[in-house]
């Protein structure tokens, strides 16, 4: 089955303390992307990566740092998290990045930073 | 700049019965794509429909259809027919370029039996 995983999918932690989001996809697919949820704003993009080792800022990667070392993973760091990384967070990829490309989103994962 | 505009916060609907959710954005692009995205409360994000900005056919996918207007800058989505299953958050999403999923801020629609 196509599809786009996230671990965890839920995380409560301290501020400060370092921790890795990951992002797995099995369709071969050479784009893939970061986007953070909060209410009243929609989605925003942290951060993409158009293929192995290619990656760029989004709108808001301010906190964030990622890496694309395979095709198929996409890690979300944040280094020394502070409270308002508090959000839900998706990982979504495509098979290229050209715009007519359907973006296929993962399950969410929702962090809380105390 | 690139924006998306959802102005209903909310909007409800009784089973059976026809819904339209509005969305506008702002381009000056002539190329571009236009999606509708349902989150339920799962929270996962699922394509509804998507419109190629070239295309003047509104796009349809079973009960859920779009009236695209591209002078007007306008996609709104309607649902035919809705069922409890629709309840969920929607959103309007722009894209244009090779990097950039542009999202309104959603809204919520609620299904009453």
């Amino acid at each position: 089955e196509a599809q786009v995983t996230q671990n965890p999918r839920y995380l409560i932690t301290v501020t400060g303390k370092k921790l890795t989001v990951t992002c797995s996809q099995n369709m071969n697919h050479e784009y893939m992307s970061w986007y953070r949820q909060d209410p009243g704003l929609g989605l925003r993009q942290i951060y993409y990566s158009m293929n192995v080792e290619v990656t760029d800022k989004g709108d808001v990667p301010e906190g964030y740092k990622v890496s694309r070392k395979e095709k198929r993973n996409f890690p979300l760091i944040l280094e020394s998290p502070s409270p308002n990384q508090t959000s839900l967070y998706f990982c979504a990829s495509s098979e290229s990045p050209f715009p007519r490309e359907t973006q296929y989103f993962g399950p969410g994962t929702r962090l809380l930073v105390l | 700049a690139q924006t998306v505009t959802q102005s209903q916060p909310e909007m409800s609907v009784q089973e059976a019965e026809t819904v339209t959710l509005s969305c506008t954005y702002d381009t000056s692009e002539s190329d571009y794509y236009l999606f509708w995205y349902k989150q339920p409360p799962s929270r996962q994000m699922i394509l509804v429909i998507r419109q190629e900005a070239y295309k003047q056919q509104n796009a349809t996918e079973n009960r859920f259809s779009v009236n695209f207007q591209k002078a007007a800058k306008s996609f709104s989505l309607k649902i035919s027919d809705s069922q409890l299953g629709d309840a969920a958050m929607y959103f309007c999403a722009y894209r244009v370029n090779t990097d950039k999923l542009i999202f309104g801020t959603g809204t919520r629609l609620q299904v009453f039996p």
